[in-house]
């Protein structure tokens, strides 16, 4: 059974901060790992597919690493705005199964 | 190329009927996942399917629920004899087929909210 991990449930930063939360997950029989963005009343929509132990991706203030021997990967926000409110979502893919994390909920207040 | 389609939107049922989720995947896409947001939590797993096969099942309740993605027509997630607990958001997520699943991404339609009265 994959158990994916999400810290911390949820977070409230003031606009302008930076942020991180981690996604926690077996490294056995690694794959891949998927970053999703979940706005309210929308489908959660991709930002990142990460599949090499030390990959780095970035998208616009929004970036993620992924360590695949300790299993966990990072996803940071510089210098966060409103419109990031969302929740953030990790799903591993391992052996043609995907399992997501239950998400971390970000509030930016103005 | 429409993306992941999901109807109803929205689907009102009594206790006891009965709930038809459609997902229509995009074009091309022969990999389809159902998930279930629960009020004030995540996205749970429910079952895996290509065409014609379930391949992973172990998210969906034994009793009542059921799944198919025939080799025509969308996926349908079927709820028999519905209870309030089946109360929830239902997303349905796909995936190409052949490019390795998992360096592909996943794409999710809007998803049903079904509410039991």
């Amino acid at each position: 059974i994959l158990n994916v991990e999400q810290s911390p449930q949820s977070l409230h930063v003031q606009e302008g901060d930076s942020t991180n939360f981690t996604c926690s997950f077996p490294s056995s029989n690694f794959y891949a790992l998927h970053w999703y963005r979940w706005e309210t009343a929308k489908s959660p929509e991709a930002l990142f597919v990460m599949t090499l132990n030390g990959d780095e991706k970035k998208k616009g203030r929004i970036s993620a690493t992924l360590n695949t021997k300790e299993g966990y990967s990072y996803l940071y926000i510089k210098g966060s705005q409103p419109e990031d409110s969302a929740t953030y979502l990790c799903a591993l893919y391992n052996n043609n199964d995907m399992r997501f994390g239950a998400g971390t909920r970000l509030t930016v207040k103005p | 190329n429409a993306g992941v389609m999901q109807n109803p939107r929205h689907l009102v049922r009594r206790r006891g009927q009965e709930a038809r989720l459609r997902c229509s995947p995009m074009k091309g896409h022969s990999h389809v996942y159902w998930y279930r947001q629960l009020p004030e939590e995540g996205l749970k797993f429910m079952v895996y399917l290509q065409k014609e096969n379930i391949i992973d099942e172990s998210g969906m309740p034994k009793e009542r629920f059921s799944a198919e993605f025939p080799k025509e027509g969308p996926s349908i997630l079927r709820i028999q004899q519905v209870v309030r607990g089946d109360s929830a958001a239902y997303f349905c997520a796909s995936s190409p087929p052949e490019t390795g699943i998992f360096v592909a991404e996943a794409f999710f339609g809007q998803g049903t909210r079904l509410t039991v009265v």
